[in-house]
C-alpha cells in the first residue's frame, strides 16, 4: 500500500530536549516536505527536499533541521524544542513538482 | 505579499444540496491549483488538480472551476452527504521556484442530515 509514515504519532517533551520525527515513504517519490499546522494559521511549510541531499527552507524553518540521506526518509529534527513549536506536524511526498501530495498521518508534538 | 483566502466561517448545508466553497488568491499567478480534503487530526487528502488553461474539472460529485481573471477557484460538491463534512483546502501552485503548493487555511463544510 502506498503510504507516508511518521513516528512518533504523539510526543510530549520538555524545552531543550532534542528530538527527531521520522518520515518515510514507499512510493519512490523524489519530493518530500514538512508542514506544521496550527489553529487559525493553516498548513505552513517548514522544509522541503527535491532529492537526496537537496533540501531547502520553506516559510517557517527557524528552529528546525532536516536531512535527506536516502530517498525514502526525510526526518525532521528539533535541536532545542521550545513551547512555540507545539503543533501538529505533517510530512508529505510527491513524485513530481506539480503532482498530488501524499500526506502522513501527522505527529502531535507538545513542548512544555 | 501572496495571499490565499478561503472562508473562515463554516459552511452549513442540508444533505442533498450543492456545497460551493471559494478560494481567492492575490499576488499569485498559479499555473495549477489543487484541492484537498482534511478530516480532524488527519493529513490532507488530494482531491483534484486544475490547470490554468482548464476552466472546469470534474470528478464524480466534485467540480472545480478556475478563473485566472478573477483570481478565484470554486469547489462544488453536488448531492452532498454528511460524510462530505470536512475541511477543504485549496493550494495554488506557481511554476518555477519552490514547487511546493501553499495552502489556504481551509473552509469547514458541515452537511446536516
Amino acid at each position: 500500500e502506498a503510504q507516508v509514515t511518521q513516528n512518533p504519532r504523539y510526543l510530549i517533551t520538555v524545552t531543550g530536549k532534542k528530538l527527531t520525527v521520522t518520515c518515510s515513504q514507499n512510493m519512490n517519490h523524489e519530493y518530500m516536505s514538512w508542514y506544521r499546522q496550527d489553529p487559525g494559521l493553516g498548513l505552513r511549510q517548514i522544509y522541503y527536499s527535491m532529492n537526496v541531499e537537496v533540501t531547502d527552507k520553506g516559510d517557517v524553518p527557524e528552529g528546525y533541521k532536516v536531512s535527506r540521506k536516502e530517498k525514502r526518509n526525510f526526518p525532521l529534527i528539533l535541536e532545542s524544542p521550545s513551547p512555540n513549536q507545539t503543533s501538529l506536524y505533517f510530512c508529505a511526498s510527491t513524485q513530481g513538482p506539480l503532482g498530488e501530495q501524499y500526506f502522513g498521518p501527522g505527529t502531535r508534538l507538545t513542548v512544555t | 505579499s501572496q495571499k490565499i483566502e478561503q472562508n473562515s466561517e463554516a459552511l452549513n448545508i442540508q444533505e442533498g444540496k450543492t456545497a460551493t466553497l471559494t478560494c481567492n488568491y492575490t499576488n499569485y499567478s498559479p499555473a495549477y491549483l489543487q484541492w484537498y480534503r482534511q478530516d480532524p487530526g488527519r493529513g490532507p487528502v488530494f482531491l483534484l488538480l486544475i490547470r490554468e488553461n482548464e476552466k472546469e474539472k470534474r470528478k464524480e460529485r466534485l467540480k472545480v472551476t478556475f478563473d485566472t481573471t478573477l483570481k478565484q477557484s470554486l469547489f462544488h460538491i453536488t448531492a452532498s452527504q454528511p460524510a462530505d463534512s470536512a475541511t477543504y483546502l485549496c493550494a495554488p501552485q506557481n511554476v518555477g521556484g519552490s514547487y511546493i503548493p501553499t495552502f489556504g487555511r481551509g473552509t469547514s463544510l458541515i452537511v446536516h442530515p
